[in-house]
């Protein structure tokens, strides 16, 4: 079946513009995370999702980061006045229930100028 | 608070060699997850192993074998006659049961197999 997928692959974005990230879980999938890997580093957590609500955000850095999965499927991350600090690859990860183990997507690779 | 550690930055290898990761764990939870993840040049992280904390039995899978041991907080990853397809990031993660599901991962091992 079809794994996660994440669009775009990329992103090039000028500082300060404001950017959304896309991700489709495996169909049936009811838990969504997002990750963050900044070179020659592990991932780390940003922000879960069980169902509709988000059910963890204690990783978001700051106010400029939101994300939402409106109808329990798609999710989006939003970063608003984006800094060359955000520049990273932004890895989506999903899992049939919070206790699984999760299947991450090929990540959208952010870089800011 | 969960903490791991890969103490291996890299690790290169001949084609056939074993090979073992280190991985370990700070967690206070009793009941706690550990996971490897692969990372191959692609970037895709590739979910390899999960095991519970109450579940010591060592697990063998084709060429690779996981080694838990609560007595020192480890969960090692051990891959017999490597191959350099082998080649990749390998990763160490934690879940603890009162953070949900949020995994804290190591700072990976890069591992290279040489033909």
């Amino acid at each position: 079946g079809a794994g996660v997928s994440q669009t775009p692959s990329n992103k090039v974005t000028e500082k300060g513009k404001y950017v959304e990230l896309r991700c489709d879980p495996i169909s049936g999938h009811t838990a969504l995370y997002w990750y963050r890997q900044s070179l020659g580093q592990g991932p780390e957590f940003l922000i879960y999702f069980q169902g509709t609500g988000a059910a963890d955000d204690s990783g978001l850095p700051n106010d400029r980061f939101f994300a939402v999965r409106p109808e329990g499927s798609v999710s989006t991350l939003k970063i608003q006045r984006t800094e060359r600090g955000d520049s990273a690859v932004y890895l989506c990860a999903s899992s049939l229930t919070w206790r699984d183990e999760q299947y991450f997507g090929p990540g959208t690779r952010l870089t800011v100028t | 608070a969960q903490k791991v550690t890969q103490a291996q930055t890299e690790i290169s290898v001949v084609e056939k060699e074993d090979v073992t990761l280190d991985c370990v764990y700070e967690t206070r939870d009793t009941t706690y997850y550990l996971f490897w993840y692969k990372q191959p040049p692609s970037g895709e992280l590739v979910f390899l192993i999960r095991r519970n904390s109450f579940d010591e039995q060592n697990e063998i899978s084709g060429r690779y074998s996981w080694n838990f041991q609560k007595s020192t907080s480890s969960f090692n990853f051990t891959i017999t006659a490597s191959q350099v397809v082998d080649s990749a990031v390998y990763f160490c993660a934690l879940s603890e049961e009162t953070s949900g599901s949020r995994l804290t991962f190591g700072e990976g091992t890069q591992l290279t197999v040489n033909p």
